[in-house]
């Protein structure tokens, strides 16, 4: 079936350094995409988000990269800080349900900041 | 705006009693959605209710599981009879029906039955 994935379960960052955080997707009609970071014992935050007719987005120290051609889509994150350990999870709108409202998430990548 | 807003926080109970979670979506929000997360399957849907109606109930995992949504406001994820494997976070989102279908999360109910 479709499905929003994540390559990597954890990634560890030295503070100050950039982190790049991947996800791909299958859905190839997938058209929406949204990043969420949740940090322990939160609830999941809604950072960006990027529509398919955008292939860059940009906010405050994040940047979102979305490549159709290969289904890839990553989460940039600048001069990484203690504040931005968290899980992030990737979401698109789920296809198979037949409504855009419901969310398919992926597993999560784990962002540890080393001191 | 005080964001989604979910009680308990945290709730301990024994096994077989009736565990009652409470959402109060953000004001304007006409979508409201029922997630329950575990190390084990991550974030899955549980059900959604638009405009205080339930539209898609296909992820509640058994018959004691049941929600409901009286009004705008407010909405509960019942649990009767509660069973150790429901130990999870339930985490309460709603979103606008207009424009973009981000969902804005509740800081969840961590649930743990003995």
């Amino acid at each position: 079936g479709e499905s929003v994935g994540l390559h990597l379960p954890t990634l560890s960052v030295q503070e100050g350094d950039n982190s790049i955080i991947n996800c791909a997707y299958s859905n190839s009609a997938s058209d929406y995409f949204i990043w969420y970071k949740q940090e322990s014992g939160k609830g999941p935050q809604f950072i960006i988000d990027i529509r398919s007719n955008m292939d860059k987005r940009q906010g405050q120290r994040v940047t979102v990269l979305l490549n159709k051609t290969v289904k890839h889509l990553s989460l940039q994150i600048a001069a990484t800080q203690p504040g931005d350990s968290a899980v992030y999870f990737c979401a698109e709108p789920d296809s198979s349900s037949g409504s855009a409202r419901q969310l398919t998430f992926g597993s999560g990548t784990q962002l540890t900041v080393l001191p | 705006d005080a964001g989604v807003i979910q009680s308990p926080r945290h709730e301990v109970t024994e096994m077989g009693q009736e565990v009652t979670l409470r959402c109060k979506p953000i004001s304007g929000h006409d979508y409201l959605f029922w997630y329950r997360q575990t190390m084990m399957r991550g974030l899955e849907l549980l059900i959604y209710f638009n405009n205080n109606v339930p539209i898609d109930d296909s992820g509640m995992p058994e018959d004691r599981f049941s929600a409901k949504m009286p009004n705008a406001s407010f909405s509960t994820l019942k649990i009767q009879p509660s069973e150790p494997r429901d130990s999870a976070v339930y985490f309460c989102a709603s979103s606008l029906s207009a424009g973009k279908e981000t969902q804005y999360f509740g800081p969840g109910t961590r649930l743990l039955v003995l």
